[in-house]
């Protein structure tokens, strides 16, 4: 299987900071990769798709970037909604589906 | 507006059965691959079952083959989980989730993000 590894675990931001969150594969996964929000005792929110593409609704805050085994997750501008934990999960279709171990997002 | 419910979740002993429902709406159910993705307690989300919109098509993790099935009623637009001989380490919150533009899983292949989710409905396993 695949495995998927964020950096960091954990990142105390202010509000108004740009964050930049990394995500690794153990192999390519070309631009097959997804970005999730997850607030505490919710389901996840499909932020990012195909790497780079913004979900409908989704602010444009929110950018992603990356293709092969390397991946980041961009807040331009950090909200008080946005402390939250990322999670980024790869969708290669000869392997299951994996996710990272998440990013918890914490106010400074 | 797209919305799935599941329902189902509760206690019960090592070894027993449970079975979760999902219910869709906003959608053609029919159209698109559904899935169940779990999260221990304060821990991350590991993906568990996949089925193509036909039905034709079933994806397991290594974890629950050969224990969970994964089917659907697309004339009911439901998804269920049978879940047997649990262990305590299938205590968990169990969410369906849709398929996401761009996917596509038959019987041979599925791939694709997860563009929404249920509430998620627990399980817990324990004596």
């Amino acid at each position: 299987d695949i495995q998927m590894t964020q950096s960091p675990s954990t990142l105390s931001a202010s509000v108004g900071d740009r964050v930049t969150i990394t995500c690794r594969a153990s192999q390519s996964i070309s631009s097959l990769l997804a970005w999730y929000q997850q607030k505490p005792g919710k389901a996840p929110n499909l932020l990012i798709y195909k790497a780079s593409s913004l979900q409908s609704g989704v602010p444009s805050r929110f950018s992603g970037s990356g293709s092969g085994t390397e991946f980041t997750l961009t807040i331009s501008s950090l909200q008080p909604d946005d402390f939250a934990t990322y999670y980024c999960q790869q969708y290669n279709r000869y392997s299951p589906w994996t996710f990272g171990q998440g990013t918890k997002v914490e106010i400074k | 507006e797209v919305q799935l419910l599941e329902s189902g979740g509760g206690l019960v002993q090592p070894g027993g059965s449970l079975r979760l429902s999902c219910a869709a709406s906003g959608f053609t159910f029919s159209s698109y691959a559904m899935t169940w993705v779990r999260q221990a307690p304060g821990k991350g989300l590991e993906w568990v079952s996949a089925l193509s919109g036909s039905g034709a098509g079933t994806y397991y993790a290594d974890s629950v083959k050969g224990r969970f099935t994964i089917s659907r009623d697309n004339s009911k637009d439901t998804l269920s989980l049978q879940m047997n001989s649990l262990r305590a380490d299938d205590t968990a919150v169990y969410y369906c989730a849709k398929f996401g533009w761009g996917s596509n899983c038959d019987s041979t292949s599925c791939y694709g993000n997860f563009d929404y989710w249920g509430q998620g409905t627990l399980v817990t396993v324990s004596s």
